[in-house]
């Protein structure tokens, strides 16, 4: 059974970058396996920053960049805000299943 | 606006069964796919289920968690997505959500709903 990894918790400082990371226990994570990123912010629903590797939507912020790095997914956040304090989610599609990576939450400090 | 409204959660005894609806409104919902999540208190995001709109070919996917248990299913003439979820566990305790599709596509979780809660007790 395909298992997803996060760093648990990071800490960034305010402008500061950090990057996340999305492994996958079958190998590297590919664009084949779509990659998506959620956040979520205590007591709301889930929203998706980028799906399919590195496609954003209107409301990601220009200073969320997802990529393949290392055999990994990756969430980089340049220039973090406060309001970027939130749990971050990855999401993987392997052929007929699919699967959340346990979630890092990210402190701005 | 779009809108999705999840229903049906509430308290229920291990082994029993309860029905999710997910209402869609705003948008045209029989095109679009259509997902559950859920979340545990405190923990996680879970991905339980998958069923393609009229724009795909009626695939169905479950996790391997409710695979048997739980059956996913959609009625276009009333905009409404169902979650059938049968010998409950205490550990299916969560908040479930509904997630469509992005109208052009590309996006399993353009909209999600604001969730209902499912308390699996004795």
């Amino acid at each position: 059974q395909a298992v997803v990894t996060q760093e648990p918790s990071l800490t960034v400082s305010p402008g500061g970058t950090v990057t996340l990371t999305c492994g996958s226990n079958t190998g590297a994570v590919t664009s084949g396996h779509y990659p998506y990123w959620f956040q979520q912010k205590p007591g709301q629903a889930p929203r998706t920053l980028i799906y399919d590797t590195n496609n954003k939507h209107s409301w990601t912020p220009a200073r969320f960049s997802a990529s393949l790095l290392g055999g990994k997914a990756a969430l980089t956040l340049s220039g973090a805000q406060p309001e970027d304090e939130a749990e971050y989610f990855c999401f993987l599609s392997y052929s007929d299943t699919f699967v959340f990576g346990g979630g890092t939450k990210l402190t701005v400090l | 606006e779009v809108q999705l409204v999840e229903s049906g959660g509430g308290l229920v005894q291990p082994g029993g069964s309860l029905r999710l609806s997910c209402a869609a409104s705003g948008f045209a919902f029989s095109g679009f796919s259509m997902t559950w999540v859920r979340q545990a208190p405190g923990k996680g995001l879970e991905w339980l289920s998958f069923i393609s709109g009229t724009r795909g070919d009626g695939t169905i996917f479950y996790a391997d968690s409710v695979r048997g248990r739980f059956t996913i299913s959609r009625d276009n003439a009333k905009n409404s997505l169902y979650l059938q979820m049968t010998s409950l566990r205490d550990e299916d305790t969560a908040v479930y959500y509904c997630a469509s599709e992005s109208p052009r596509g590309g996006d399993w979780f353009y909209y999600w709903g604001q969730g209902t809660l499912v308390s699996v007790s004795s």
